[in-house]
């Protein structure tokens, strides 16, 4: 199993952008979850699923969107890039309620 | 208030020492406890987790909840250079809605040779 894999790994974005942060599992896990890291900071959630066509806000949800077609991909939208979404992201998955979350490598982006 | 408060550090400490680090939470509610390390540029990875008050061994690791003072505690035994990372507390509800959790800030732990 390869588990949770992110890409890219790296992202310079203009402000105004757009772009799609990837995040696929292998683990027929039905938790999923998008969260930012700040420097020095601990993680904040941005959205999560519970399952295929099941997505819902978390924290700090504003200027982000998600979809969940699938239960290996969950995918982290961003409309209109601007400074303050420069964080380094993480996605993680979990099988059900009692179990640990498994994170990805993380994508770091940059907003210039 | 936050409801995960975690000392940032640095935590420095030599070789072979007890690493002692803390989280202290603001919500009864929460039912189970889980502490995650971090290296530099990579994704957490859980190291322990307990849903009950009292101390949980894992070799070099010992992870304490105490809820009726609100208070988590890992312990590193005999630190190795390799333990320097950053350490997450994280905790939640198991019915909350997504089995959200909340994270400290991390605490960053460096131990020197």
């Amino acid at each position: 199993n390869a588990g949770v894999t992110q890409t890219p790994k790296f992202r310079i974005l203009k402000i105004g952008q757009s772009m799609t942060l990837q995040c696929t599992q292998d683990m027929n896990h039905n938790y999923m979850y998008w969260y930012r890291q700040d420097p020095g900071m601990g993680l904040k959630l941005i959205y999560y699923s519970v399952g295929a066509g099941i997505t819902d806000k978390g924290e700090v949800p504003n200027g982000y969107n998600v979809s969940r077609s699938t239960t290996e991909d969950f995918p982290l939208r961003l409309e209109l890039a601007a400074p303050s979404q420069t964080s380094v992201y993480f996605c993680a998955s979990k099988k059900d309620l009692k179990e640990t979350q498994y994170f990805g490598p993380g994508t770091r982006l940059l907003v210039l | 208030q936050k409801e995960v408060e975690q000392d940032p550090g640095p935590l420095s400490v030599p070789e072979g020492a007890i690493v002692s680090l803390n989280c202290t939470y603001s919500n009864s509610a929460f039912q189970y406890f889980m502490w995650y390390r971090q290296y530099s540029r990579k994704g957490p990875e859980l190291l322990m987790y307990t849903y009950s008050s009292g101390n949980k061994e894992d070799g070099r690791f010992t992870a304490q909840v105490d809820k009726s003072s609100k208070y988590i505690s890992l312990f590193i035994r005999d630190s190795q250079p390799s333990d320097s990372a950053t350490y997450l507390c994280a905790i939640a509800r198991i019915k909350a809605a997504g089995n959200k959790l909340t994270f400290g800030g991390g605490t960053r732990v460096l131990v020197k040779p």
